[in-house]
């Protein structure tokens, strides 16, 4: 069975610019999360989709958006960028619309601003 | 959700167990304790969980104790794969709006 796969694995983009990272679920996964993991700060939530609508949001700008689609896949734009947004950005599904807590995540994007 | 504290860093033998200790003394009576592993550069991993009965799955046990205030992760023959940061982390049940709150874990070194 194929895992959470995310897509670029590396992406290099400049100050302003908009960056897009892809997640797909692993199959029959009707969650995604998505998850920064900046240098020194740790992991932190960015955003829960389920079926199709946003579920919540983490403490982030509004330039931090996503979507998911009909497949459960999904987009993460970041607008703007800014040289703090350089991370790895994780993706993680889950099989439920109620969250458990047992999340499967992906290898993740690293994406670098200069 | 109930804030968790590790220490920063253990080191253990090869084959031996590896104990990662975590307080929670602020835990509800509705929050379990989840365990995650992320090895360097990889994505992290689910390892287990509980309410308040021991655990054990294939990878690892989980022993509550009896109060609830503090849990340790125990990997019962670490292997150099094992190397890797452990997070504890403490979660309403139900609905947590699809959120886990990391914090800095705990390094874990397995040496030959």
């Amino acid at each position: 069975e194929a895992g959470v796969t995310q897509s670029p694995t590396h992406l290099i983009k400049t100050r302003g610019q908009q960056a897009t990272l892809r997640c797909s679920p692993i199959s029959g996964h009707t969650s995604v999360y998505w998850y920064q993991q900046a240098l020194g700060l740790g992991l932190q939530f960015l955003l829960w989709y389920d079926e199709g609508e946003e579920r919540n949001r983490g403490n982030f700008p509004p330039r931090f958006s996503g979507r998911q689609f009909p497949n459960y896949s999904s987009e993460l734009n970041v607008n703007a960028l800014e040289l703090e947004d350089s991370a790895l950005y994780l993706c993680a599904s889950s099989s439920v619309g109620q969250f458990t807590g047992e999340l499967f995540f992906g290898e993740g994007s690293r994406l670098t601003v200069l | 959700d109930a804030k968790t504290t590790q220490p920063p860093s253990m080191d253990c033998a090869e084959g031996r167990a590896a104990n990662l200790p975590c307080n929670h003394s602020t835990i509800s009576g509705n929050e379990y304790v989840y365990w995650y592993r992320q090895i360097h550069s990889q994505g992290p991993q689910y390892i287990i969980h509980g309410l308040k009965n021991n655990e054990t799955n294939e990878m690892a046990s989980l022993i509550i104790t009896e109060d609830r205030k503090s849990s340790t992760l125990i990997l019962p023959h670490a292997t150099l794969r094992d190397t890797a940061v452990y997070y504890c982390i403490a979660l309403p049940g139900g609905t947590s709006y699809g959120k886990l709150t990391f914090g800095q874990g705990t390094i874990l070194t397995v040496h030959p």
